[in-house]
């Protein structure tokens, strides 16, 4: 299986900083990644997928990049909203498997 | 608009099998493949399998073979997940979610149900 590796697993920020995410997979898979938003108690939403590529109706607050096996999800302007935990997804070969979470609280 | 809308929450015995079921609306049914996601308390996500609406092929995760089953109702629009002996350990919030992009089996998801969460207890 591959596995994925978030880093930081959590962050503290305040509203309107930078915030930068990285995941790492254990073999290359290309750009088939994506990478999602929980809040508490609420089920994921999609965010980014293709590595780089803005699901419809997400804010450009948030961009994607990386391929191969090292990636980032940056937030360029941290909203109210944006505190949550967030999650990568490789989706290149079975079982897909999820990174461990990053959870981004405020400071 | 897309909706995925899932069963209610159920409490079960160890040993027990329990079905969870998402109904979609909102887009052609069969045009999209779906995940099944879980989530245990506290914990991140994992990937349990993925099914295809039209003809009902699926691929399981190794960790769930023999366990699980994904099946689906063109006629109503709706796919199952049945698990099967269960233990405390499979406690978690289930989550269905469509696959992006039409008849894809290496895809991400775009939509998500709204979870149902499955107690395991003596």
């Amino acid at each position: 299986d591959i596995q994925m590796t978030q880093s930081p697993s959590s962050l503290s920020a305040s509203v309107g900083d930078r915030v930068t995410i990285t995941c790492r997979a254990s073999q290359a898979i290309s750009n088939y990644l994506a990478w999602f938003q929980q809040r508490p108690g609420k089920a994921p939403k999609s965010l980014i997928y293709a590595a780089s590529v803005l699901q419809s109706g997400v804010p450009s607050e948030f961009s994607g990049s990386g391929s191969g096996t090292d990636f980032t999800l940056t937030i360029s302007s941290l909203q109210p909203e944006d505190f949550a935990t967030y999650y990568c997804q490789q989706y290149y070969s079975y079982p897909f498997t999820f990174g461990g979470g990053t959870k981004v609280e405020i400071k | 608009q897309v909706q995925l809308v899932q069963s209610g929450a159920e409490v079960k015995k160890p040993g027990a099998s329990v079905n969870v079921s998402c109904k979609a609306s909102g887009y052609t049914f069969s045009s999209y493949y779906m995940y099944w996601v879980r989530q245990a308390p506290g914990q991140g996500l994992e990937w349990m399998g993925i099914i295809n609406p039209s003809g009902g092929s699926t691929t399981y995760a190794q960790k769930f073979l023999g366990r699980v089953t994904m099946t689906r109702d063109t006629s109503t629009s709706m796919v199952y997940m049945e698990l099967s002996s269960l233990r405390s350990e499979d406690t978690a919030v289930y989550f269905c979610a469509r696959v992006r992009g039409s008849s894809s089996w290496y895809e991400t998801v775009d939509y998500w149900g709204q979870g149902t969460l499955i107690t395991v207890s003596s």
